[in-house]
């Protein structure tokens, strides 16, 4: 079965530049959430989107921006990179929503790594 | 954690034996969901419990669910080396966030 898709899985970035992570959710699913999380940490939610609008936004940095297309992938857009951002950053889908009560399925990550 | 915390934060066993992991919560919630991360790797999802079921199996493994006592727990039955990971729970509340948010997980260390 298809899965959540992550792309680039690895990239390194200098301090202050900018870095695009892509996500390509399950087919069917319209709902999309994004989540950083740093060595030995638990998954911290940044953003979500149902339907192609912003349903909640977590502890995301206003240097962060992030939105779902038509097609309802989804792109997180970080600039003015600062180390503290290295972290393995995931996205995941879902049905309907998360009160839907369905299962939601996580891409296998990108990791970012500022130097 | 923002959410749960998870008890034991980490586990050693034989392989062979149980292992159970609990999750505790602190606001109502429409569902919660266990995952399974091996080190640096994608979350794997497990098991899916809403807030009127009180229990749920799949193969090995055992999920209850207490919402009076706001907690949860994973047992994994004869435990096998290929379980070595860390296991976390998360929870979607009943107000408001539109969101998965996740306990401080449990580092399960199955010893051949």
């Amino acid at each position: 079965a298809a899965g959540v898709i992550q792309s680039p899985r690895h990239l390194i970035k200098e301090k202050r530049e900018t870095a695009t992570l892509k996500c390509y959710p399950i087919p069917r699913h319209d709902t999309v959430y994004w989540y950083q999380q740093g060595p030995g940490q638990d998954p911290q939610f940044l953003i979500s989107f149902y339907e192609k609008m912003q349903s909640d936004k977590g502890s995301i940095p206003d240097r962060f921006s992030a939105q779902q297309f038509s097609d309802y992938h989804s792109e997180l857009n970080m600039s003015s990179l600062e180390l503290g951002d290295s972290a393995l950053y995931f996205c995941a889908s879902s049905s309907r929503g998360p009160k839907a009560g369905n299962t939601i399925y996580f891409g296998e990550g990108s990791w970012l790594t500022v130097v | 954690s923002q959410q749960g915390e998870e008890d034991p934060q980490a586990l050693s066993i034989q392989e062979g034996e149980n292992a159970t992991m609990n999750c505790s919560y602190k606001t109502s919630i429409n569902n919660l969901q266990w995952y399974r991360q091996n080190s640096g790797r994608g979350l794997v999802h497990l098991i899916l419990i809403r807030s009127n079921e009180r229990e749920k199996h799949s193969g090995r493994l055992r999920v209850t669910l207490d919402t009076s006592k706001k907690s949860s727990s994973l047992l994994i039955t004869a435990s096998r080396a290929a379980d070595t990971a860390s296991y976390f729970c998360a929870t979607v509340g009943i107000q408001g966030a539109q969101k998965l948010v996740f306990g401080q997980g449990t580092r399960l260390t199955i010893n051949p």
